[in-house]
């Protein structure tokens, strides 16, 4: 299954409403994570199977999908998302989308 | 707590192998999935492949002539070896738990290069 995100690039204002979307190329069967990754760390899981909250992730990240079509929403954008953010799916097979790069006008 | 730490060599010669270690603690590896995942520098995320809980393997397609994962349960290891590498190997390697990669090591810097 390939993953497409979009946009893989995206400037917005501390306070917006940020939406991120990933496309599975087939049926993920919610099998989909999200996760954040800054400049010079590890990946860190945010949400997993479409939309649990990992433990210790702030509310204001929440994730949405079905099929082939998911969302990962940022409720209230703060300097600290500043981040890099990958999908990843594992129901069939396991790969990750391409990124999208999150900037804080 | 749970941990994973990657270790290794950070200069490898082309057409080498590539040994990688990662040390768990904190769960155990027959309860437990561990992937390994690269990045080459300033691009996105690969998964290279796995080893189950049970003890089976699987390994991105692109790889799996060259790939070779196992472990140790006694240690709490996981081992990566990939033959013939080349320039395009160049990748921080990270080690991470389960079918969500829910806890990840630090990485470990390979570097390809004669």
């Amino acid at each position: 299954i390939q993953l497409t995100q979009s946009p893989s690039l995206l400037s917005a204002s501390v306070g917006d409403r940020v939406t991120l979307s990933c496309k599975g190329s087939q049926n993920i069967n919610n099998y989909l994570a999200w996760y954040q990754q800054k400049l010079g760390e590890a990946p860190k899981l945010l949400i997993y199977k479409t939309n649990s909250l990992q433990t210790g992730i702030p509310s204001r990240f929440s994730g949405s999908g079905s099929g082939t079509d998911y969302t990962l929403t940022i409720s209230s954008l703060h300097s600290e998302d500043l981040a890099t953010y990958y999908c990843y799916q594992y129901n069939n097979g396991l790969t990750f989308g391409s990124g999208t790069k999150l900037e804080i006008k | 707590q749970v941990q994973l730490k990657e270790s290794g060599p950070g200069l490898v010669q082309p057409s080498q192998t590539l040994s990688l270690t990662c040390t768990v603690s904190g769960f155990s590896l027959t309860s437990n999935s561990v992937h390994w995942v690269r990045q080459p520098p300033g691009k996105g995320l690969e998964w290279v492949g796995a080893i189950w809980s049970g003890g089976s393997t699987d390994y991105n397609s692109a790889l799996k002539s060259r790939l070779s994962i196992s472990r140790d349960t006694s240690k709490s290891q996981v081992f990566l070896k990939m033959n013939s590498l080349q320039t395009e190997d160049t990748a921080i390697y990270f080690c991470t738990r389960s079918g969500h990669l829910d806890y990840w090591g630090q990485g470990v810097m390979v570097t390809v290069s004669s």
